[in-house]
C-alpha cells in the first residue's frame, strides 16, 4: 500500500525568510505524480505545485519549489520570502499513474504552516 | 472556482438520524470522489466514482454509502450518523489529464450531536 508521511505536524517562520516542509512517499510505483495542497483558514484546498515522477528536474511555481529525491522517496516544499498569506495546512499527496486507468489521491496528514510577522 | 459545488456547507445533526451530502459538478468529469478531513489524520478516501453508477469504497467507507445517477452529481449518504461521523467532508473531481490533479469543493462541515 502507498503511504505518504509529513513528519512535522506543526512549523513556524518568519516573515520573509524560507522554510522547508518535508514528505517522504512509500510507493512500488514507478510512475506516478506528487501534489502539494495549501489549506488556508477558508477550508479550501488550493493546488500549490505539482511533480511528475518521471522528471528528474524540481517543479517551480513563483516562491513555492520542491525538492524531489525519487530514490529516497522524498519530496519536501520549499517556500522562499515566506508571507503572512502562506500560513496554512499543507499536504503532501501522492497519486500513482496507470496511463489510461485512475489512482487515487493519497494525502499525508498535514503540517500547519504559520508566518510570524 | 472550476465548477464543483457541495451543499449544505455546514450540518448538525442527531445521532441516528440519516444525512445526505450532494456534491455537483459542471466540469463533466467522470471521476468524483468523497474525503473526509480530521485533525491528525488528513484527508481520507472515503468513496469514488469512476462513471455513472459505478462506485468503489476507499480507505474509511463503513458507515457510508453513495450514489451516483448522473455524471454531475455525487451524494454520500450517512445511513445512521455517528459521533465518530462528525468531520469536514470534501467533494473532488479528477482527470487524468492536465495537471492530474484534484479539484476539490469547499467542504461540509457536518456535527453529530
Amino acid at each position: 500500500a502507498q503511504t505518504v508521511t509529513q513528519s512535522q505536524p506543526e512549523m513556524s517562520v518568519q516573515e520573509a525568510e524560507t522554510v522547508t516542509l518535508s514528505c517522504t512517499y512509500d510507493t512500488s510505483e514507478n510512475n506516478y505524480y506528487l501534489f502539494w495542497y495549501k489549506q488556508p483558514p477558508s477550508r479550501q484546498m488550493i493546488l500549490v505545485i505539482r511533480q511528475e515522477a518521471y522528471k528528474q528536474q524540481n517543479a517551480t511555481e513563483n516562491r513555492f519549489s520542491v525538492n524531489f529525491q525519487k530514490a529516497a522517496k522524498s519530496f519536501s516544499l520549499k517556500i522562499s520570502d515566506s508571507q503572512l498569506g502562506d500560513t496554512a495546512m499543507y499536504f503532501c499527496a501522492f497519486r500513482p499513474y496507470y496511463g489510461g486507468s485512475q489512482g487515487n489521491l493519497i494525502f499525508g496528514k498535514g503540517t500547519k504552516l504559520s508566518v510570524k510577522p | 472556482d472550476a465548477g464543483i459545488t457541495q451543499s449544505p456547507r455546514h450540518k448538525v445533526t442527531e445521532t441516528g438520524t440519516p444525512v445526505t451530502l450532494r456534491c455537483h459538478q459542471t466540469e463533466n468529469h467522470r471521476y468524483m470522489y468523497w474525503y473526509r478531513q480530521d485533525p491528525g489524520h488528513g484527508l481520507r478516501l472515503i468513496h469514488y466514482s469512476y462513471g455513472v453508477k459505478d462506485t468503489d469504497k476507499g480507505e474509511v467507507s463503513d458507515g457510508y454509502s453513495v450514489s451516483r445517477s448522473k455524471t454531475e452529481d455525487f451524494l454520500l449518504t450517512l445511513e445512521s450518523a455517528t459521533s465518530s461521523q462528525t468531520s469536514v467532508y470534501f467533494c473532488a473531481i479528477g482527470t487524468l489529464q492536465g495537471n492530474y490533479g484534484y479539484t476539490f469543493g469547499s467542504g461540509t462541515r457536518l456535527t453529530v450531536v
